[in-house]
């Protein structure tokens, strides 16, 4: 089964500096999609990037980029110019057509403080 | 024009209780989705929807049913609720299974039992 694994449970950054979330998973699939969300205090869930497995260059979506190491099997998130409204609680998640069905499976996620 | 709305948004009850979550999505999605996140944070699918047909049914006591009339409903029934089942519930859909795009949550709703 695909697991995901985020080893940092917390972070923190100050405010304008850039700070990268870590995120690894284990899989035998060749072709998958990768996401990370952002789970502010509200709640909701919210997509912030997604990278195929099949590219090789990196997603960027404005401040936010990922580093892709397809056979480290690492996806971190790197997040520039941080803002107090980047704090939120941030997953890591998986998903494939091959073995999967239709699950997105996630990482136990990693608490942003950004500090004024 | 809420994308996938959950009702409701909070809910307490005492055990034993039978209680149900509603969810839709105006986003034409052909799949539904009900995670759990626990007290740690940790969302784990529950069911999952395909065109109104179950596709995943993970290992959930059989007192968690889910109902959905049509492809935009996606329900979730409890039956005798217990202290454990105590966690914030999210629906969430998807086109092409989420593949490509992944999904669209609900904003959740955050079950009290007690």
């Amino acid at each position: 089964a695909q697991t995901v694994t985020q080893s940092q449970p917390e972070m923190s950054v100050q405010e304008a500096e850039t700070v990268t979330l870590s995120c690894t998973y284990d899989t035998s699939e060749s072709d998958y999609y990768l996401f990370w969300y952002k789970q502010p205090p509200s709640r909701q869930m919210i997509l912030v990037i997604r990278q195929e497995a099949y590219k090789q260059q990196n997603a960027t979506e404005n401040r936010f980029s990922v580093n892709f190491q397809k056979a480290a099997k690492s996806f971190s998130l790197k997040i520039s110019d941080s803002q107090l409204g980047d704090a939120a609680m941030y997953f890591c998640a998986y998903r494939s057509e091959e073995t999967s069905g239709s699950r997105l499976t996630f990482g136990e996620g990693t608490q942003l403080t950004v500090n004024p | 024009d809420t994308a996938v709305s959950q009702t409701p948004k909070y809910l307490v009850t005492q055990m034993g209780n039978d209680k149900s979550i509603k969810c839709e999505q105006n986003l034409g999605h052909d799949t539904m989705y009900w995670y759990k996140q626990d007290s740690k944070k940790f969302l784990k699918i529950m069911f999952s929807y395909n065109n109104k047909e179950l596709i995943i049914n993970e290992t959930v006591p059989n007192r968690f049913s889910p109902k959905s009339p049509d492809k935009a409903h996606l329900n979730l029934h409890i039956n005798s609720l217990e202290l454990g089942d105590s966690a914030v519930y999210f629906c969430a859909s998807s086109r092409d299974r989420g593949l490509v795009y992944g999904y669209t949550f609900g904003s959740g709703t955050r079950l009290t039992v007690v």
